[in-house]
């Protein structure tokens, strides 16, 4: 089976800089994605790394490791509107379609 | 608005009713999924289709839940003789077969209460 494990909650203040971790156990593995979601919202798309190393689009980075089940989101020049759930999932089950998600940290922005 | 919509937003029922959820994808994606998230948790997977064939579903779906693409653009969800715990956000996805990542667009889902 397949699981994910992300620190439940991190606080921060506007400006700064936070980082969200993510270790996984897969029987496969097929890249590592991190979805946001807002309060009453859908999850949207943020990053992908398929290879180890790191990922940038914008404000944020993703990273991953391989070798140690390990990946990461970094967030830069944290925003209030950044407050949200954010989630790692891995693709799984029949042609690796499915999405196993992580239980997701809670990201609270403070000013 | 080209996005992942769903029908209805919010639906309250009693329990052992009947309710059909519908999910309409993005028009040119072929592969459809159905995740249920509770308070506090991940989208948990239920089932997927490619086209119209329902190619995988969880062992969370129990013979209660009925997934059906029928024509593989829409789909439904329907859930039998609701349970309490059947009280839950329900998630439609879709996305395009393509090399390389495959990115799942969520709808706004459905909020489902089961008094």
């Amino acid at each position: 089976g397949q699981s994910l494990e992300q620190p439940s909650e991190v606080t921060a203040v506007e400006g700064a800089i936070v980082q969200i971790n993510c270790t996984y156990q897969t029987s496969g593995f097929y890249g590592l994605s991190w979805y946001q979601q807002h309060d009453g919202g859908a999850p949207t798309f943020l990053s992908y790394n398929a290879l180890d190393g790191l990922e940038e689009t914008g404000r944020f980075s993703s990273f991953l490791s391989r070798s140690d089940s390990y990946g990461y989101l970094l967030l830069q020049e944290l925003q209030m509107k950044d407050s949200a759930s954010y989630f790692c999932a891995v693709r799984s089950g029949t042609g690796f379609q499915k999405l196993v998600f992580g239980t997701g940290t809670r990201l609270l922005v403070s000013p | 608005d080209t996005g992942v919509s769903q029908d209805p937003r919010h639906k309250i029922t009693k329990r052992g009713q009947n309710v059909t959820f519908r999910c309409d994808p993005i028009s040119e994606h072929n592969r459809l999924y159905w995740y249920r998230q509770t308070l506090g948790q991940g989208p948990e997977f239920l089932t997927y289709f490619q086209n119209e064939a329902q190619l995988e579903k969880s062992r969370l779906l129990s013979d209660r839940f009925s997934a059906e693409r029928p024509k593989g653009s829409f789909s439904t969800l329907e859930i039998q003789r609701t349970e309490q715990g059947d009280s839950a956000m329900y998630l439609c996805a879709s996305s395009i077969d393509r090399r390389g990542p495959i990115t799942q667009y969520f709808g706004p889902g459905t909020r489902l209460t089961v008094l």
